[in-house]
């Protein structure tokens, strides 16, 4: 069974520091990866997506992928406090499938 | 473009009861999944629909089913609904292609009691 696997947090960090979450799955055969924002009682907001090895960077925001220890991660920085939300880390469940499959989110909280 | 749509927000149905959620995709989108989210489990795919067929189906029973219209829409039909069934039902909608990104809709929140 593929899997997706984030550490629940909370993470917590100041104002305008760097926030790093991580996310490792287990399908090596996963071609797309996604990092999704939720805010309480909201819906899913997709912030990046990254399908080749390295980083990929979208203003505050670096995704980066390493395919060879199965690894995403994302950076966000000089973090604000309307970055405080739940990040999920989603992988596509492959070929011509259109599923995701979700990892349960890391809670994010950017202390003023 | 219009985001996607779902209807109705917020339904609250009793234990045997049967329930329809509707979802309308992002204009030239073809591709509808549904996912299941509750705070213990995350979220869990339910299925995906492309050109009015079913092309994947995730770990949920039978009481749980879909259809695609032609013009996208999809519908979701929960059967002799549970106390478990109690969740936020997202559908999410994309091009097609495979391993595209998908757009989450605001989801209908369901209450079984």
């Amino acid at each position: 069974q593929k899997e997706v696997e984030q550490n629940s947090g909370p993470l917590s960090v100041p104002e305008g520091a760097i926030a790093s979450l991580n996310c490792t799955y287990s399908d090596r055969g996963s071609q797309s990866f996604f990092w999704y924002r939720q805010y309480s009682g909201k819906s899913p907001e997709l912030i990046m997506f990254i399908y080749s090895n390295g980083d990929k960077e979208d203003g505050r925001f670096t995704a980066q992928l390493n395919k060879a220890s199965q690894y995403v991660s994302l950076l966000i920085r000089d973090s604000q406090p309307s970055d405080s939300a739940t990040y999920l880390c989603a992988v596509n469940g492959g070929g011509s499938q259109g599923n995701l499959i979700f990892g349960k989110g890391t809670k994010l909280s950017v202390k003023p | 473009k219009a985001g996607v749509t779902q209807t109705p927000r917020y339904l609250i149905k009793t234990r045997g009861q049967q329930v329809t959620l509707s979802c309308s995709p992002i204009s030239g989108h073809r591709s509808v999944s549904w996912y299941q989210q509750t705070p213990g489990q995350g979220l869990q795919f339910l299925f995906e629909y492309f050109s009015e067929t079913q092309r994947n189906k995730g770990n949920f029973p039978g009481r749980f089913s879909g259809r695609q219209f032609s013009n996208s829409r999809s519908e979701m039909n929960v059967s002799t609904l549970e106390l478990g069934d109690s969740a936020l039902y997202l559908c999410a909608s994309g091009p097609g292609t495979g391993g595209e990104t998908q757009y989450f809709g605001p989801g209908t929140r369901l209450l079984v009691l």
